[in-house]
């Protein structure tokens, strides 16, 4: 049961252009959502996140967006650059409970120049 | 600030060994996290420990298990090694459950992961 949920695998962007990742999540208790890059041989690392009390969340080039009522969040990177190359993850966690972060199956953006 | 640490980089055992993968979280986070990544596939949820304290497990077999010490540092165990436990094993580290502000809004900083290959 995929609970978090990255239904594009890759997605190819020119450099200065708006990439979009999608995430799509089916567990209504989840009220904390993150975004996570990963270069090859490293970990994860933390971009940016949000909270169900909010529907965006800016932070520089990368913007988060919300949708409860769809229980959809997107990535928006802007512009894009192709440093900005790799995999990346959403993750999902519910307020309480179980603090068990369920992360997508992430999605490779790749940055044309 | 240190981040998070894990060692080794890369294991390989046969078939039927132990695995015993260590991690050091970054100074001042109580909770450690263990995820699989295995090839092709996203992070998959092992194990949570905070305060030395197993607190949840994920969809995996008992084989798995691991440990937190008073140091707030962690091994994961991995007993009687099958060819499909060759993964990326990941390490990430947060603040703790009684952490003010809210355990829930707290983001897991990961390792750079131990490469577990099983011949």
């Amino acid at each position: 049961d995929q609970q978090v949920k990255q239904n594009s695998p890759s997605l190819s962007v020119q450099e200065g252009r708006i990439s979009i990742l999608n995430c799509d999540y089916t567990n209504s208790m989840f009220d904390y959502f993150l975004w996570y890059k990963k270069y090859p041989a490293e970990g994860p690392t933390f971009l940016i996140s949000i909270s169900s009390i909010k529907d965006k969340n800016e932070d520089g080039r990368f913007t988060v967006f919300l949708n409860k009522s769809a229980k959809h969040l997107s990535l928006h990177i802007v512009p894009s650059q192709p440093g900005d190359s790799a995999v990346y993850f959403c993750a999902a966690s519910p307020a309480s409970g179980t603090y068990k972060y369920i992360f997508g199956t992430g999605t490779r953006l790749k940055v044309l120049a | 600030e240190a981040g998070v640490t894990q060692s080794p980089t890369h294991l390989i055992k046969t078939r039927g060994q132990q695995a015993t993968l260590r991690c050091s979280p970054i100074s001042g986070h109580t909770s450690v996290y263990w995820y699989q990544q295995a090839l092709g596939l996203g992070l998959q949820f092992l194990l949570w420990y905070d305060e030395g304290e197993e607190r949840n497990r994920g969809n995996f077999p008992p084989r798995f298990s691991g440990r937190q010490f008073p140091n707030y540092s962690s091994e994961l165990n991995v007993n009687a090694l099958e060819l499909e436990d060759s993964a990326l094993y990941l390490c990430a580290s947060s603040l703790g459950y009684g952490s003010p502000g809210g355990f829930g809004n707290s983001p897991l900083h990961f390792g750079n992961g131990t490469r577990l290959t099983v011949t």
